[in-house]
């Protein structure tokens, strides 16, 4: 089953303006991620909140976290078309399982 | 490209078929992760290792799926009598061991179920 659901399913923007994606999730947490993935590839790590965090950067990309309402953020700043992706946040729950569940994605297109 | 290879990156079967498909992860990695997506999905957890045991699997793994990890290094992932549903993009994935952190994703086999 889905852990994460993102929000919006698909975002459309151009290059130059800043993108943001959302996820809501719904049990207690460890820590959560964010992963980008091009058009049927592999998965490609961005960044790792843990639970007792409210605020992380890493670059362009800035990722919030909201415990008490079970959700997330990701915002990309000044949008390149190369960051045209699939983005998924991944929950890891605090039981000590390795595992993550993901969400099903926001489709992000940055055009030129 | 993360370091984690997987073979072969696409694979076309008839239904009934048996299937084998193989992760090398990154090498000091003893932690290492299957997951199944399917179109419009995100990746669903199948099974992981810690070094060569087997130690968690998802309901999600039938009894036609099987996975090894012989020596604690590369792992393969076997599917049996093939289905239709079977079709998805199967990724393996690797990590060092320390408590939940940063998995390092391969580019992942494309099986395709006829």
């Amino acid at each position: 089953s889905q852990q994460g659901e993102e929000d919006p399913q698909a975002l459309s923007i151009q290059e130059g303006e800043n993108a943001t994606m959302n996820c809501s999730y719904k049990t207690s947490i460890n820590n959560l991620q964010w992963y980008r993935q091009n058009s049927g590839r592999g998965l490609v790590h961005l960044i790792l909140i843990r639970s007792n965090e409210r605020e992380k950067h890493s670059g362009r990309l800035r990722v919030t976290l909201d415990t008490s309402k079970k959700s997330s953020s990701l915002l990309i700043t000044a949008s390149r078309a190369a960051d045209t992706a699939s983005y998924f946040c991944a929950t890891a729950l605090p039981s000590g399982y390795s595992t993550l569940t993901f969400g099903k994605g926001t489709m992000l297109l940055v055009s030129p | 490209d993360t370091g984690v290879s997987q073979n072969p990156r696409h694979k076309i079967t008839k239904r009934g078929q048996n299937v084998t498909f193989r992760c090398d992860p990154i090498s000091e990695h003893n932690r290492l992760y299957w997951y199944r997506q399917t179109l419009g999905q995100g990746p669903e957890f199948l099974t992981y290792f810690q070094n060569e045991a087997q130690l968690e699997k998802s309901r999600l793994l039938s009894d036609r799926f099987s996975a090894e990890r012989p020596k604690g290094s590369f792992s393969t992932l076997e599917i049996q009598r093939t289905e239709q549903g079977d079709s998805a993009m199967y990724l393996c994935a690797s990590s060092l061991g320390r408590f939940q952190e940063t998995q390092y994703f391969g580019p992942g086999t494309r099986l395709l179920v006829l």
